[in-house]
Formats: structure tokens, C-alpha cells, sequence
């Protein structure tokens, strides 16, 4: 059972689109990472959200990291190609290890 | 800076074979984890250190064993390859809150 659970698994879209992924879990974090993985590659961090409410802004991404500090949430506008990866959140609990999500694909079509 | 580096990046065994996986990093990391991804699970945690000498299991530790003779190695073995183990494996390091990954060793267990 994953303890963050990510939706949806795949998103496929047209340049230019926006796009949301959600990262819910019944568990509070300390703090919520986002990473990006392309194929053959490993995860490389996009964010780190700590406060719990915190918005936090990277070019055409935003990450919002929800109040009670058990989910979080991607926003991508106008998405390109080289959006395209592998989305995955991972839930700090203050024990030296991540929990991650299973992850959400997306593609954005040329 | 190489970063955190993995050897091999490809292998295949046959079932009751042993290998070692070798996990480098050059950022004089504390924290040092080893994870298997499978699709549509993320990344599951097998093992980890939180310091030279020291070592502690994951979500999914049977069948693996590791060693931290060294700040900046992490070894993983199978001692006994079963198919079950074929995985993309990825080693990562980390010295606070964000983790940093190696490319991978994708094993195939036959």
C-alpha cells in the first residue's frame, strides 16, 4: 500500500495545455519534494514545500503543499515537450527516509 | 563533481547467481539509500545508512543485504538472485532534506 497516493497515473496533452497532479496521503509530513525523472534516468528534485498552505512558483510550474500537510498538488501552464517525464512526490517524515507516490506520467505532445 | 555514481548499468543473472551493485558519491553525503522501481510502484525503499558503519532496513529488505565500510560507498548484494528481483535499482545520497540519485542499474534476473 502506498503511503502518498498520486492521480492520475498517466496525463497525456497538447502543447500549450495545463495540467494538474494531485499527491494525497492520510499521513502528515514534515515537508513534500517533487521530483522530475526522464527515461533511463534517475529523479532529480524540482521543489521542496515545508509550510503547510506554502505556494511555491518555478517558471511555468507551481507547487502548492496543502494546509494540514497531508497533500500537495502540481500545477503545470502551457506545458511543452520537454515537460515530458515522470512526476513523482515524496513525503518526508522526519525520519531520514521519503515515502514517494507511485507517480503520474505525462506526456506533452508536440 | 560526479555526483552519485552506480556500477553496472546493466546486468543479467540466472536465477540463484550473486551480484553486487557498487553505489558512489562524492558529496560527502551522510545519508545513503538503495531503492528498486518497478512500474506503476515508485520507488520502494530497500536499505539504507544514516552513517559510515551503519545500516537499516527498508520497506522491502528480504532477499538483499548491504554495507557502509566507507562514507561515500553503499553496496547492495543479492545473494541469491530470484526473479522476483528483476528491477530497475537506484542508489541516492543525501546530506539534508533533498535526495540525489544515480542513473540507475536496470538487472534482469532470468
Amino acid at each position: 500500500t502506498q503511503l502518498l497516493e498520486q492521480s492520475p497515473q498517466f496525463l497525456s496533452i497538447q502543447e500549450g495545455e495545463n495540467l494538474t497532479v494531485y499527491c494525497n496521503s492520510s499521513s502528515v509530513f514534515s515537508s513534500l519534494q517533487w521530483y522530475r525523472q526522464e527515461p533511463g534516468e534517475g529523479p532529480v528534485l524540482l521543489v521542496t514545500v515545508v509550510t503547510g498552505g506554502e505556494v511555491k512558483k518555478l517558471k511555468r510550474l507551481t507547487f502548492q503543499f496543502g494546509d494540514a500537510r497531508k497533500d500537495s498538488s502540481l500545477h503545470i501552464t502551457a506545458a511543452q515537450p520537454g515537460d515530458t517525464g515522470l512526476y513523482l512526490c515524496a513525503g518526508d517524515s522526519n525520519d531520514y527516509k521519503l515515502s514517494f507516490g507511485a507517480g503520474t506520467t505525462v506526456t506533452v505532445r508536440a | 563533481n560526479a555526483g552519485v555514481t552506480q556500477t553496472p548499468k546493466f546486468r543479467v543473472l540466472k536465477t540463484g547467481q550473486s551480484m553486487t551493485l557498487l553505489c558512489a558519491q562524492d558529496m560527502n553525503h551522510e545519508y545513503m539509500y538503495w531503492y528498486r522501481q518497478d512500474p506503476g510502484m515508485g520507488l520502494r525503499l530497500i536499505h539504507y545508512s544514516v552513517g559510515e558503519g551503519t545500516t537499516a532496513k527498508g520497506e522491502v529488505p528480504d532477499g538483499y543485504n548491504v554495507s557502509r565500510l566507507k562514507k561515500q560507498n553503499f553496496l547492495l548484494g543479492l545473494e541469491s538472485a530470484a526473479p522476483s528481483q528483476t528491477s530497475v535499482y537506484f542508489c541516492a545520497s543525501s546530506g539534508a532534506y533533498e535526495q540525489y540519485f544515480g542513473p540507475g542499474t536496470r538487472l534482469t534476473v532470468t
